[in-house]
C-alpha cells in the first residue's frame, strides 16, 4: 500500500513564532491531500486540503504547499498558539479513493 | 454544523466478549470510513462504503470484524470476540462521495480497551 510518513515526530514552537510540519508522501499518482488536526482523545479534526494540479494553498494562519517533484507536503502555521498544541497528520488520497495518513507529528507550543 | 456522531465514546471489555460501535455520519454523505487507530500511529482504513455498499474491506480482519451499513445511512462495526490487539481508537468519517477532493470529516472516535 501507499507509504505517508513525517520527518519529525515532535515539533516544539514558541509562541507567536511560525510552525513548519513536513510530510512525505511515495505514491506520485496521489491527487488529493488533507491535513487534519487531532487533539488528544478527539478525532482527526480537518484544517486544509489541496489538489495535486496546486503547489500552494492558504487557509486562515495556516498554509499547505505541495512539491510533486520531491512528493513532499508541508504544513506551515503563522503566529502558533498554544490552541495549536496537537498531533497533525498529512493524508494522500491513493488511486483507489482511500485515504493513507501517516503517523503524525506532536507540536508544543510553549507559552 | 453537522457531525459525525459516534458511539459510545469509551468502551471496556473482556477478551473474547463481542463489541459494537455506532456510527451516523454527517447527513447526506454517502460515503461512511471505519478506521483503526493505534496509539501514536494514524488511522488505518478497516471499510468503506459507499452508501450501503462495501466498496473496500481488503484490512477487515473479516475472521472477527464485521462492518454492515443497512439502510446506507448509519453503520455499525463488530468485533467478536474481542482481542486484547484490538484495544485501540476506532474512527468513523464520512464524505459527499469518494471523488477527488471530497473531504472526509471524522467523527470523535470510540475508545476500545481490552483486557
Amino acid at each position: 500500500g501507499e507509504s505517508v510518513g513525517l520527518h519529525l515526530p515532535t515539533l516544539s514552537v514558541q509562541e507567536g513564532d511560525n510552525s513548519i510540519i513536513n510530510c512525505a508522501y511515495s505514491n506520485s499518482a496521489s491527487d488529493y491531500f488533507i491535513w487534519y488536526k487531532q487533539e488528544s482523545g478527539k478525532g482527526p479534526q480537518f484544517i486544509i486540503d489541496i489538489r495535486s494540479n496546486m503547489d500552494k494553498r492558504q487557509g486562515q494562519r495556516v498554509t499547505v504547499l505541495l512539491n510533486k517533484t520531491v512528493k513532499h507536503l508541508s504544513l506551515q502555521i503563522a503566529a502558533t498558539q498554544p490552541g495549536d498544541s496537537a498531533v497533525y497528520f498529512c493524508a494522500e488520497r491513493g488511486s483507489g479513493n482511500q485515504f493513507y495518513f501517516g503517523t503524525g507529528t506532536s507540536l508544543t507550543v510553549i507559552p | 454544523e453537522a457531525e459525525v456522531a459516534q458511539s459510545p465514546r469509551y468502551k471496556i471489555t473482556e477478551k473474547s466478549q463481542a463489541v459494537a460501535f455506532w456510527c451516523d455520519p454527517i447527513s447526506g454523505h454517502a460515503t461512511l470510513y471505519w478506521y483503526r487507530q493505534i496509539l501514536g500511529q494514524g488511522p488505518e482504513l478497516l471499510v468503506q462504503f459507499q452508501d450501503e455498499s462495501v466498496v473496500d474491506d481488503s484490512q477487515l480482519p473479516k475472521d472477527r470484524f464485521s462492518a454492515e451499513r443497512l439502510k446506507g445511512v448509519d453503520s455499525t462495526l463488530k468485533i467478536q470476540p474481542a482481542e486484547l490487539g484490538d484495544s485501540a481508537m476506532y474512527l468513523c468519517a464520512s464524505s459527499l462521495e469518494a471523488r477527488a477532493r471530497q473531504t472526509q470529516y471524522f467523527g470523535p472516535g470510540t475508545r476500545l480497551l481490552v483486557l
